[in-house]
């Protein structure tokens, strides 16, 4: 089946640095794929939707300059995290629709816990 | 804009029993997909069952089903002879045919009770 990989697991950074995490289809071809925040207990937020070969679409009170999403290829996107903050830790995970369409849902990667001290 | 409410924030069921979880929609298309999700401890996302709109018929997955009421917008899942591994948070969501965003609710915690 498809899956999708996510990495790094989980990441501490200091506050003010950057943070990439990755997001690879491997064994299918993601022409969409989106990106996720997620607090403990709580539901899936969507933050982006990435699209390959084309500026990613954010959602609405999603800062476009402070999470910088990047789908250079069907099977990569990445999102960074820029001069992150403590308010920016949280659980983020990328999903990713196959070529097949809306009605086979989505792939979601493992996730990344995101810690800035 | 679509919405997804999950009225259960907590349900609870005895191993081998049946429990349904609740999840009401709000849209005005007439062509959209419907999923159940579930996140173990492990936060992975797993696909419990899906449902197209357009078909009558509701979806199964082994001791998983749905019941779907288009009218209603009403998308339950029923869980049969409940097993200890199916102890995670269940997320009803919806992916609109117009923009491919998935939507979710706000999930319910099912504890299993052996």
């Amino acid at each position: 089946g498809a899956v999708v990989s996510q990495h790094p697991s989980w990441v501490i950074c200091k506050s003010g640095t950057s943070v990439k995490i990755e997001c690879r289809s491997l064994d299918f071809q993601a022409t969409t794929m989106f990106w996720y925040r997620q607090f403990p207990k709580q539901s899936l937020m969507l933050m982006a939707t990435s699209n390959e070969g084309s500026k990613a679409t954010y959602e609405q009170g999603v800062e476009k300059d402070k999470f910088l999403i990047n789908h250079a290829s069907l099977t990569l996107s990445t999102l960074t995290v820029t001069s992150a903050h403590p308010e920016d830790s949280s659980f983020y995970i990328c999903s990713a629709r196959a070529r097949r369409g809306n009605s086979y849902g989505y792939t979601f990667g493992s996730g990344t816990r995101l810690t800035v001290v | 804009a679509q919405t997804v409410t999950q009225s259960q924030p907590e349900m609870s069921v005895q191993e081998a029993e049946t429990v349904t979880l609740s999840c009401t929609y709000d849209t005005s298309e007439s062509d959209y997909y419907l999923f159940w999700y579930k996140q173990p401890p492990s936060r992975q996302m797993i696909l419990v069952i899906r449902q197209e709109a357009y078909k009558q018929q509701n979806a199964t997955e082994n001791r998983f089903s749905v019941n779907f009421q288009k009218a209603a917008k009403s998308f339950s899942l029923k869980i049969s002879d409940s097993q200890l591994g199916d102890a995670a948070m269940y997320f009803c969501a919806y992916i609109s045919s117009n923009t491919g965003k998935l939507i979710f609710g706000q999930g319910t915690t099912l504890q299993v009770k052996p």
